[in-house]
């Protein structure tokens, strides 16, 4: 079963920054959190992860809060492309990686 | 371009019949995963293989369904006596082993059974 819970859907609008929360209150020490998006009709496409500290690419950020219970994904300058479902996972290093239904992302125009 | 090919995209089929999923990793990918989806839910975990050693199953994984990697490059799901329940996308991943441990996904075979 997935260890995290996430909103069913968002909207944002086109330009704004989109926040997406992930709540893994269970979370291990050794666990690490990880971003994965699936857009319509494609295969997931990894984002970003991290374990304790927060982590920027050129995709997005990931904030951790520092009991490491929660995390959030920010897309600084959401674009109608970033429509998507966006999927939280934690996973111990090595493990499968454990899909729930995941935050269905809408990018307004 | 993930690298992770996946062959058919589509496949519509009648009950009763078998059906066969192919995946091609690039060659640094040693470990695969197969995942099954459905509509409106996030990917579920069937197998997972290192090199052409499959390391896990998933109990979802019935009898009817068989995955294979023989030489550790290219794997194939074969699915008989096809169920209007096996409806799905099925998607094939991919990672090398000492990197940062992201999948790379394949655009999946969506399954259809009449």
């Amino acid at each position: 079963d997935a260890k995290t819970t996430q909103p069913t859907s968002m909207d944002c609008a086109e330009g704004r920054a989109a926040n997406l929360p992930c709540n893994h209150s269970t979370i291990s020490g050794n666990e690490y959190v990880y971003w994965y998006r699936q857009i319509h009709s494609q295969g997931p496409q990894y984002i970003i992860h991290g374990l304790k500290n927060n982590e920027t690419n050129e995709m997005a950020s990931l904030i951790i809060t520092e009991d490491r219970k929660s995390s959030t994904l920010i897309l600084p300058h959401a674009t109608l492309r970033d429509t998507a479902v966006y999927y939280c996972i934690v996973r111990v290093w090595g493990q499968n990686f454990v899909f729930g239904p995941g935050t269905r992302l809408s990018v307004l125009p | 371009d993930t690298g992770v090919s996946q062959d058919p995209r589509h496949k519509i089929t009648k009950r009763g019949q078998n059906v066969t999923f192919r995946c091609d990793p690039i060659s640094e990918h040693n470990r695969l995963y197969w995942y099954r989806q459905t509509l409106g839910q996030g990917p579920e975990f069937l197998t997972y293989f290192q090199n052409e050693a499959q390391l896990e199953k998933s109990r979802l994984l019935s009898d009817r369904f068989s995955a294979e990697r023989p030489k550790g490059s290219f794997s194939t799901l074969e699915i008989q006596r096809t169920e209007q329940g096996d409806s799905a996308m099925y998607l094939c991943a991919a990672r090398g082993g000492a990197n940062t441990g992201e999948l790379f996904f394949g655009e999946g075979s969506r399954l259809t059974v009449l």
